[in-house]
Order: structure tokens, then C-alpha cells, then sequence
């Protein structure tokens, strides 16, 4: 079946830039999903991409897609103390397609002091 | 506020005794669905429904039940819960299976 993989753990110091990396089997996707869940909480939708895009970037997140290799990566810059969370990278599609919105495991992002 | 609510947050309960997880979302979303989350395992879906009464299982079905009486409420049923489903319970809408998802707060089951 379609997977998405993503390593479980990263670990910056204060002020460096972040990079979780994940990647995906379905070709079919449309939009790929970063979600951030903190300590306690829900998951909440970061960003996102659609498929016919490259880069996207967003204040202190950029996000890049690299369609042929079916490898997407978010990047934090400045990484705070308050990012520490877990990253999901999801993949799903609009308009009827069958199937659901596929996880990652979850990238556990630590930022050290 | 669009959100997804579900009760209780945590709970702690005995063997056998059955339980049911409320979820109701505010958004109109035709598409829900329950997932468990469990150290190195990430998030695995139990049920889902594409619509008012229609359900189907997930990955991870057995010990569970659902219903889709109406479109907003979910709830998510444990029969005779065992300690083998504590866990951290999310419940989610979105308006197509493989679109974005809202998440609710989590419930912390703990069975003893």
C-alpha cells in the first residue's frame, strides 16, 4: 500500500535552522500536509504544498518538494524552544480519489538551550 | 470557532467496562474518522466514515465500534476495553478522505 516515511527524531540547538525530511509512495498526491502536534495537544495543519509547486515558504517555514523523488522536506529557520513538537508529513488528493490521508510516523523535533 | 471537540481528555477506566468518545466537529465535514497514537507507531486509523451512516474500518478496527447518526458526532465505542487500547485517541473531519484534516484535542485512555 501507499506509505509515507519520515525519520523519528531530530535534535538543533536554539537558533539553527531545522530540516525534516520525509518522503512518499503515491504518485497520484495532490497536496502534501505538514502537521505540528506540541506536547499535550492535537495536530494542528502547519503548511502545506501543492504538487505542481516546488517551494513554498511561509515567515520562519519553508517547505520543499521534490515531485520526481517523491521526497518533501520542511525547513524551520531560527529554531525556537517553542518548536519542539512532533512534525507529521501527511500526502492526500482532491476530487474523488480513493483511499485516505496518509501519515508519517512523526518526526520528534528537540531544541536544545 | 471551526474546531473538532472531543470528551472526555482523559479518562481512566477497568477492564471490561465499556466506555464511549464523544467527537463532534462544527464544520460540516462529511468525512470523519478515530485514530490511535502510540510510541514508534505514529497514527493509526480505527474507523472512518464517508458520510451519515456509512463507516467502514481502519487499520487498527478490532475492539472498537462506531456510529454516524448525524453528521457532526462521531462518538467512538469500546465494548469490553482491554489494557491493550490505552492509548492517546484523536478524532478528525475533513471535508474528503484525502483532504486536510482538523484534529480534536486527544483523549488519554488508560485501561487498567
Amino acid at each position: 500500500g501507499e506509505d509515507v516515511e519520515q525519520s523519528l527524531f531530530l535534535s538543533v540547538r536554539e537558533g539553527d535552522s531545522s530540516v525534516i525530511n520525509c518522503t512518499y509512495t503515491d504518485s497520484s498526491s495532490t497536496y502534501l500536509y505538514w502537521y505540528k502536534q506540541e506536547p499535550g495537544a492535537g495536530l494542528q495543519l502547519l503548511t502545506y504544498i501543492f504538487s505542481n509547486m516546488d517551494m513554498k515558504q511561509d515567515q520562519r517555514l519553508t517547505v520543499l518538494l521534490n515531485k520526481k523523488d517523491k521526497h518533501l522536506s520542511l525547513r524551520i529557520a531560527d529554531t525556537q524552544t517553542g518548536d519542539s513538537a512532533i512534525y507529521f508529513c501527511a500526502e492526500g488528493s482532491y476530487g474523488g480519489s480513493q483511499g485516505n490521508l496518509i501519515f508519517g510516523k512523526g518526526t520528534k523535533l528537540s531544541v536544545k538551550p | 470557532e471551526a474546531q473538532v471537540t472531543q470528551n472526555p481528555r482523559y479518562l481512566i477506566t477497568v477492564t471490561g467496562k465499556k466506555l464511549t468518545v464523544t467527537c463532534s466537529q462544527n464544520m460540516n465535514h462529511e468525512y470523519m474518522s478515530w485514530y490511535r497514537q502510540d510510541p514508534g507507531l505514529g497514527l493509526r486509523q480505527i474507523y472512518y466514515s464517508m458520510n451519515v451512516e456509512v463507516t467502514d474500518k481502519g487499520d487498527v478496527p478490532e475492539g472498537y465500534k462506531v456510529s454516524r447518526k448525524e453528521k457532526r458526532n462521531f462518538p467512538l465505542i469500546l465494548e469490553s476495553p482491554s489494557p491493550n487500547q490505552t492509548s492517546l485517541y484523536f478524532c478528525a473531519s475533513s471535508v474528503g478522505a484525502r483532504t486536510e484534516a482538523f484534529f480534536g484535542q486527544g483523549t488519554r485512555l488508560t485501561v487498567v
